[in-house]
C-alpha cells in the first residue's frame, strides 16, 4: 500500500521557520519526481516546489523562491521542505505528492 | 488568476453526464500532459486522469479525460451523488517552469 505521510506543520510567527517531512512508502520513491502542494483555507490548490529523482533539478513557485527549499533522501525515503521567513499567505496545508499519490497534509498557520 | 481556467462551478442530476472544461495556453495544456483530480469534502485530492486520458486503476471508467490543442476536459457519465467533490486540471507549464494547476471547479449533484 502507498503512503505519503506529511509532518512538521504547526503554528508559527510571521518571519519564523518551519521544516515539513514527508516519509514515503509502498513505491519506488528513488524514481519518482516529488512534489509539495499547498491549499489555503477555502482555496484552492498551488503548487509550491517539484524536485527530480536524484535530487539534481529543483523548481519552484515564485512566491517562496528564495525563502523555502526542497530536497530529498532516497536512502530515508523522505522528502522535505525547509520553510524560512514565513508569511501569513503562506498558511495552508501542504501536501506531499509524487503526483500518482497525494499525502494527508500538514497544516501550516503563521500569525502572530 | 490562474493561468489555467476552469468554470467555478457545475452541476448535475444522478444518471446525467456532466463536463469540466480547463483552459490554458501552448506553454502549458498544449504542450505538456494534462492531469485531473478529484478532492472530496476534508479529504487530500486523488488522481482520476493522467497523461490527458488514462485512468489509474480503481478508477471508474465513468470518469474520461481528453484534451485538443490547449484545451482539456474532464467528463463523467453516470453521475452519481459520490461525485460531488472539488475537481482540478493541471498541467507543467514551460515558461513558469512549473505546476499550474487551475482554480478548481466544485460539481454539486443536485
Amino acid at each position: 500500500e502507498v503512503q505519503l505521510v506529511e509532518s512538521g506543520g504547526g503554528l508559527v510567527q510571521p518571519g519564523g521557520s518551519l521544516r515539513l517531512s514527508c516519509a514515503a512508502s509502498g513505491f519506488t520513491f528513488s524514481s519518482s519526481w516529488m512534489s509539495w502542494v499547498r491549499q489555503a483555507p477555502g482555496k484552492g490548490l498551488e503548487w509550491v516546489a517539484t524536485i527530480k529523482q536524484d535530487g539534481s533539478e529543483k523548481y519552484y513557485v515564485d512566491s517562496v523562491k528564495g525563502r523555502f527549499t526542497i530536497s530529498r533522501d532516497n536512502a530515508k525515503n523522505s522528502l522535505y521542505l525547509q520553510m524560512n521567513s514565513l508569511r501569513a499567505e503562506d498558511t495552508a496545508v501542504y501536501y506531499c505528492t509524487s503526483s500518482d499519490y497525494w499525502g494527508q497534509g500538514t497544516l501550516v498557520t503563521v500569525s502572530s | 488568476q490562474s493561468v489555467v481556467t476552469q468554470p467555478p462551478s457545475a452541476s448535475g442530476t444522478p444518471g446525467q453526464r456532466v463536463t469540466i472544461s480547463c483552459s490554458g495556453s501552448s506553454s502549458n495544456i498544449g504542450s505538456n500532459y494534462v492531469y485531473w483530480y478529484q478532492q472530496l469534502p476534508g479529504t487530500a485530492p486523488k488522481l482520476l486522469i493522467y497523461r490527458n486520458n488514462q485512468r489509474p486503476s480503481g478508477v471508474p471508467d465513468r470518469f474520461s479525460g481528453s484534451k485538443s490543442g490547449t484545451s482539456a476536459s474532464l467528463a463523467i457519465s453516470g453521475l452519481r451523488s459520490e461525485d460531488e467533490a472539488d475537481y482540478y486540471c493541471a498541467a507543467w507549464d514551460d515558461s513558469l517552469s512549473g505546476r499550474v494547476f487551475g482554480g478548481g471547479t466544485k460539481l454539486t449533484v443536485l
